[in-house]
């Protein structure tokens, strides 16, 4: 099965709202998180990333929280715009493991 | 444009043949990634390269898929023999591994479709 997964399959948000994505882990030893965005036909893009010695860390907009006590990542993204639409992945590493584990993914729609 | 590049992007072939897929990494990237990703669901790892060893192969990797990456630099992806369950978009990905610098940057993929 999966270790890493989204809560929700979806999210409609309106443009200029703030938007928070969930991802739930299962694997304890994981020590690298790692936030993609995926527009249609093209590959995921990096978005940002979190080691496992962290509980936050901020980007341009998006701001990553790491729970490491219930295994909860979640991804907000400040005032969203049309161009935030997408679908998000949370993937994570294995210590030393170097291959990434993606869950399902979330389509965000934002409104104008 | 200095990212990930695959080609061919798009390809259509018939179940039974085979297909190859390449990727040039970023410059002097020493490690490679090979993942398939079916609509609706993220990347599945599939295989790894640093320079021109192969370190790891899923369980996904069956004896019909090879990947090579001879010089260290790009990467072929074969498919012999392919089935219906082999359309995917077949992704690259390549990183530096120094200091602790783990961010794959992936390439636009490949997305195979068997008739």
């Amino acid at each position: 099965g999966e270790s890493v997964g989204l809560h929700l399959p979806t999210l409609s948000v309106q443009e200029g709202d703030n938007s928070i994505i969930n991802c739930a882990y299962s694997n304890s030893a994981s020590d690298y998180f790692i936030w993609y965005k995926q527009e249609s036909g093209k590959g995921p893009q990096f978005i940002i990333d979190i080691r496992s010695n962290m509980d936050k860390r901020q980007g341009q907009r998006v701001t990553v929280l790491l729970n490491k006590t219930v295994k909860h990542l979640s991804l907000q993204i400040a005032a969203t715009q049309p161009g935030d639409s997408a679908v998000y992945f949370c993937a994570e590493e294995l210590s030393n493991d170097y291959k990434l584990s993606f869950g399902a993914g979330t389509t965000v729609t934002v409104r104008a | 444009d200095t990212g990930v590049s695959q080609n061919p992007r798009h390809k259509i072939t018939k179940r039974g043949q085979n297909v190859t897929f390449r990727c040039d990494p970023i410059s002097e990237h020493n490690r490679l990634y090979w993942y398939r990703q079916t609509l609706g669901q993220g990347p599945e790892f599939l295989t790894y390269f640093q320079n021109e060893a192969q370190l790891e192969k899923s369980r996904l990797l069956s004896d019909r898929f090879s990947a090579e990456r001879p010089k260290g630099s790009f990467s072929t992806l074969e498919i012999q023999r392919t089935e219906q369950g082999d359309s995917a978009m077949y992704l690259c990905a390549s990183s530096f591994q120094e200091h602790g610098d783990y961010e794959q940057y992936f390439g636009p993929g490949t997305r195979l479709t068997v008739t």
